[in-house]
C-alpha cells in the first residue's frame, strides 16, 4: 500500500460525458501528479500540482483539467469523453516539488476509465 | 527531448535464475534520476529501485540491482534468484532533477516459469 488513495477504482461512462477522478496523496506529501496509461500511448504524464498550485503540464488535453484543494487532495476532470480516453489514470504523490533530495514518487492503484 | 527505450517487450526467466532487463535513455542533461517501477497484474506502480546520475555506485535493493552506464546512457535491471512474485511489467523511467515530468519506457513484461 503506497498510501495514495484513488477513487473510483473503476468507471464506465458514455462518450460525451464528464467524469471526475479523485486522489488523496500520502500523508505529508505536497505534490500530486496525474498520469494516463493507455495501450497505445503507454504511461503519459498529464499534470502536477504542488501545494495547491499547478507546477507542470505534460500531454494533457484541453478537455481535461485538474485542481488541488487546500486539504491537498486532487481531482482530475475529464469532459467530452471520447472512446480514446479509455485508460488507467494514476495519481501519484511526493513530498517535494522535484526529484532531488530523495523525493520519490509513489503511485496510487489507479482509476480504470472505460468510455463506451 | 528525453526519451526512454526498453527494447525487450517480453522476457522470461526460470524461477531462482537471474534475468536482466535493458533500458536506454536519451538526454543532454547531466543531473537526473533513473527508476525502475514494477506493475503487477493488480496494475499498481511499485518503485523497485532508483539511481542518482551523480552517483557512480550502482544501486541495489535486495535481489534487485542496476548496471548504470552513464556514458552509454544505459540503465539495466538485474533480478537475482527470480521468484514467481516478480512476474510483472517493468518500466524504466527518467526524470531530470529540476523537472517534474517523469518519462517512462514502453515496459518489459517479465514471466517467471516455475
Amino acid at each position: 500500500d503506497s498510501g495514495v488513495t484513488q477513487t473510483p477504482k473503476h468507471l464506465i461512462t458514455a462518450t460525451g460525458q464528464r467524469v471526475t477522478l479523485r486522489c488523496s496523496p500520502r500523508s505529508g506529501d505536497l505534490s500530486v501528479y496525474w498520469y494516463q496509461q493507455s495501450l497505445d500511448q503507454g504511461l503519459q504524464f498529464l499534470i502536477q500540482y504542488y501545494n495547491g498550485e499547478e507546477r507542470a503540464k505534460g500531454n494533457i488535453l484541453e478537455r481535461f483539467s485538474a485542481q488541488q484543494f487546500p486539504d491537498l487532495h486532487s481531482e482530475l476532470n475529464l469532459s467530452s469523453l471520447e472512446l480514446g480516453d479509455s485508460a488507467l489514470y494514476f495519481c501519484a504523490s511526493s513530498v517535494g516539488l522535484t526529484v532531488s533530495s530523495g523525493n520519490t514518487i509513489y503511485f496510487g492503484e489507479g482509476s480504470w476509465l472505460t468510455v463506451v | 527531448a528525453q526519451t526512454v527505450t526498453q527494447s525487450q517487450p517480453e522476457m522470461s526467466v526460470q524461477e531462482a535464475e537471474t534475468v536482466t532487463l535493458s533500458c536506454t535513455y536519451d538526454t543532454s542533461e547531466s543531473d537526473y534520476y533513473l527508476f525502475w517501477y514494477k506493475q503487477p497484474p493488480s496494475r499498481q506502480m511499485i518503485l523497485v529501485i532508483r539511481q542518482e546520475a551523480y552517483k557512480q555506485q550502482n544501486a541495489t535493493e535486495n535481489r534487485f540491482s542496476v548496471n548504470f552506464q552513464k556514458a552509454a546512457k544505459s540503465f539495466s535491471l538485474k533480478i537475482s534468484d527470480s521468484q514467481l512474485g516478480d512476474a510483472a511489467m517493468y518500466f524504466c523511467a527518467y526524470r531530470r532533477s529540476n523537472n517534474n515530468d517523469m518519462r517512462f519506457g514502453a515496459g518489459t513484461r517479465l514471466t517467471v516459469k516455475p
